[in-house]
C-alpha cells in the first residue's frame, strides 16, 4: 500500500492563480480530510468527507472546494490564490477504529 | 467546539534526560480521545501516544508516556531517556468519539518545538 499521497511536493503561485492539490488513498478509507499547517497555530480543518459524493466544511473553508466522486481521490481546489493562503497543506484519511488517521507528506504551497 | 492548548512554543532537553510537554484542552463532552502528535523535519505526522478519555490508566508506549488528569483537562507527554532523533515538532490533538458532534476530526493545539541537545 502506497498509503497517503499528495502531489505536488512544493508549489508557488501568483496571486490570482487557481490550482489544485491532489489527495489518494489506497486503503479503501471512507473518511478524508484536508488541513493546513501554519506556524503557531497548529493543523486547521478546511474540508473533510465522510465517503463518496459527501463533503462538508472544516474550521476555515473560505477559498477552498473539494469534491470526493471516487472513495480513493479528494484534491483541494484554490479559485484565486491569495498570500493568506500560503501554508503547508496535509490530506488525511481515517479507517474504522479511532486511532487510524493517516496523513499524506504535505504540500508546502507559496503565494506570491 | 473543542479547544487544545499548548502553552510552550519550545522546549529544550539534554539527551538520555526527561522532559515533559504540557497539553490542555477544552471540551463538553465526557468521552473522547486525544493523542500527542510528532512531526520531525521531514513534515510527515507520526502518532505517538493515544488515550481514551473514559480510561483512567495512562497510556505508555516505550520511553513515551502520557499523564492524563481529566477532571483539570490536562494532557501532558513525558518523554523519558530523551534521544536526539527525538527533535521534533510535537503536536498535542483531540477528537470526539464515533456519535460525536467530531468524530474524524482532529483539533490540534499550536504545537512545541523540542530540541535534544546532545
Amino acid at each position: 500500500n502506497a498509503g497517503v499521497t499528495q502531489t505536488p511536493k512544493f508549489q508557488v503561485l501568483k496571486t490570482g492563480q487557481s490550482m489544485t492539490l491532489q489527495c489518494a488513498q489506497d486503503m479503501n478509507h471512507e473518511y478524508m480530510s484536508w488541513y493546513r499547517q501554519d506556524p503557531g497555530m497548529g493543523l486547521r480543518l478546511i474540508h473533510y468527507s465522510v465517503g463518496a459524493g459527501i463533503t462538508d466544511q472544516g474550521e476555515v473553508p473560505n477559498g477552498y472546494n473539494v469534491s470526493r466522486s471516487t472513495t480513493e481521490d479528494f484534491p483541494l481546489r484554490l479559485l484565486s490564490a491569495a498570500p493568506s493562503q500560503t501554508s503547508v497543506y496535509f490530506c488525511a484519511s481515517k479507517g474504522r477504529g479511532p486511532y487510524e488517521q493517516y496523513f499524506g507528506p504535505g504540500t508546502r504551497l507559496t503565494v506570491t | 467546539a473543542q479547544t487544545v492548548t499548548q502553552s510552550q512554543p519550545e522546549m529544550s532537553v539534554q539527551e538520555a534526560e526527561t522532559v515533559t510537554l504540557s497539553c490542555t484542552y477544552d471540551t463538553s463532552e465526557n468521552n473522547y480521545y486525544l493523542f500527542w502528535y510528532k512531526q520531525p523535519p521531514s513534515r510527515q505526522m507520526i502518532l505517538v501516544i493515544r488515550q481514551e478519555a473514559y480510561k483512567q490508566q495512562n497510556a505508555t508506549e516505550n520511553r513515551f508516556s502520557v499523564n492524563f488528569q481529566k477532571a483539570a483537562k490536562s494532557f501532558s507527554l513525558k518523554i523519558s531517556d530523551s534521544q536526539l532523533g527525538d527533535t521534533a515538532m510535537y503536536f498535542c490533538a483531540f477528537m470526539s468519539p464515533a456519535g460525536g458532534t467530531s468524530y474524524g476530526k482532529l483539533t490540534f493545539g499550536q504545537g512545541t518545538i523540542l530540541t535534544v541537545h546532545p
